[in-house]
């Protein structure tokens, strides 16, 4: 059974950092591309990032160029997604999804709130 | 970027009936499509890839037609699990979402 659980959200301040955590099992995790997306409360859906089945390329939306960095080990099954200079519009849920465009399976996400 | 935009934004229907969403690309996006179904609480599932092309364990009542800018999912009879938002989304160009349907019971 194919599974991501996503983990490291919580309150933080404007301007603050946190790393999210997404433990994968079920699949072979080196041989797919992983994304992140995001949903601000009651609203859609926004792509944030996504990296290489080798992590040797890796793509962002606009807003978080610069702040963001997604990352992987392969090793450990695991993708991460540092988040600094943390924004009140960065608050949502955070989603850990298989695939580069196409996320065919997600997380149940993991909430980031980022106010004073 | 290219934006997508669904409509309606709310549909009230009965289960049974047959509903068609649709969406709309503000450019040729081909057949890079692909609709998701949240419902309350849970994380999006991909229904429809490449259009048409069910993802796999989704019901044959979901279809997915269109091509180039404009775009429907049909659900042909409704159930009570398919109440919910749905959300299109190309992947041509980066990736985004449209806005969303929601599907409310009438």
């Amino acid at each position: 059974e194919v599974q991501l659980v996503e983990s490291g959200g919580g309150l933080v301040q404007p301007g603050g950092s946190l790393r999210l955590s997404c433990e994968v099992s079920g699949f072979s995790f080196i041989n797919y591309w992983m994304s992140w997306v995001r949903q601000a409360p009651d609203k859609g859906l926004e792509w944030v990032a996504n990296i290489k089945d080798d992590g040797s390329e890796k793509n962002y939306v606009d807003s978080v160029k610069g702040r963001f960095t997604i990352s992987r080990d392969n090793a450990k099954n695991s993708l991460y997604l540092e988040m600094n200079s943390l924004r009140t519009e960065d608050t949502a849920i955070y989603y850990c999804a298989r695939r580069g465009a196409l996320a065919d399976y997600w997380g149940q996400g993991t909430l980031v709130t980022v106010s004073s | 970027e290219i934006v997508m935009t669904q409509s309606p934004a709310t549909l009230s229907v009965s289960p049974g009936e047959r509903v068609t969403l649709s969406c709309r690309a503000s450019q040729s996006i081909d057949s890079n499509l692909a609709w998701y179904q949240q419902r309350p609480g849970q994380a999006p599932r991909l229904l429809i890839h490449g259009a048409s092309t069910r993802a796999t364990g989704i019901p044959a009542r979901f279809s997915g037609s269109g091509s180039g800018t404009e775009f429907t999912l049909t659900i042909s009879s409704l159930q009570s699990e398919d109440f919910a938002v749905y959300y299109c989304q190309q992947y041509i160009n980066w990736y985004t979402f449209g806005q969303g349907t929601k599907l409310e019971i009438k």
